[in-house]
């Protein structure tokens, strides 16, 4: 079984900002991870993914994300935030033995302060 | 087709009539989701659909709904007696494998009920 939490279902950042968004996620065997991202009245897309070979996982548009083994932890960030950051993102968890569905976070809409 | 395809894009709909919702993979994709996200809410899962595998129904809200694929193709999500709050935007995804899998995303089915 696997599941992912979402800390914060809303994040405001001022624009230049850090943007740090939390996930933490549970799973009974090595997963894979994912973070999704969706743009207002666009579907969603890849930002970046785990697969266990680097823990620290760089991402389209500057974001990246760290793989923290000891505290189930896959958060996203961006030293400095831009507009066009301003989306809804989601988190993701797969297992990495066996056919199990990719599992979503509850998602974390972000929104940039001018 | 090169992308995940979904349809009809916007679908209005009766209380109480039966509403079928189609997804097109991208070829050769052997795993198939669907999703429900209300207005301002994250992903919710609904079913999934791996190879000629039993199909995980376990995100389904109600006997109302139900979801077929034939083998590796279209997938078809039929909501019967629909209710108001089956509003949403209904998003399917597929992928080569769920195992590090990346998923591409349709986008999107928007059904309201009035």
């Amino acid at each position: 079984a696997q599941s992912v939490t979402q800390l914060g279902s809303h994040v405001s950042v001022s624009e230049g900002a850090l943007v740090l968004l939390r996930c933490n996620y549970s799973s009974s065997v090595p997963p894979y991870l994912f973070w999704y991202v969706q743009y207002p009245n666009q579907g969603l897309q890849l930002l970046l993914k785990y697969t266990s070979a680097a823990t620290l996982v760089k991402g389209i548009n500057g974001f990246e994300a760290e793989f923290k083994k000891s505290e189930t932890s896959f958060h996203l960030t961006k030293p400095s935030a831009h507009m066009s950051d301003a989306a809804e993102y989601f988190c993701a968890v797969s297992s990495t033995f066996g056919n199990e569905k990719l599992t979503f976070g509850t998602g974390t809409r972000l929104t940039i302060i001018p | 087709g090169a992308g995940v395809s979904q349809s009809p894009s916007n679908k209005v709909t009766e209380k109480g009539k039966d509403v079928e919702l189609r997804c097109d993979p991208i070829s050769g994709h052997t795993a198939l989701y669907w999703y429900r996200q209300r207005l301002g809410q994250g992903l919710e899962f609904l079913i999934y659909f791996q190879g000629n595998s039993a199909p995980d129904k376990s995100g389904l809200p109600s006997d109302r709904f139900s979801a077929e694929r034939t083998g590796e193709s279209v997938s078809t999500l039929t909501i019967q007696r629909t209710q108001q709050e089956d509003s949403a935007v209904y998003l399917c995804a597929s992928s080569l494998a769920s195992v590090g899998g990346k998923a591409f995303f349709g986008q999107g089915t928007r059904l309201t009920v009035v």
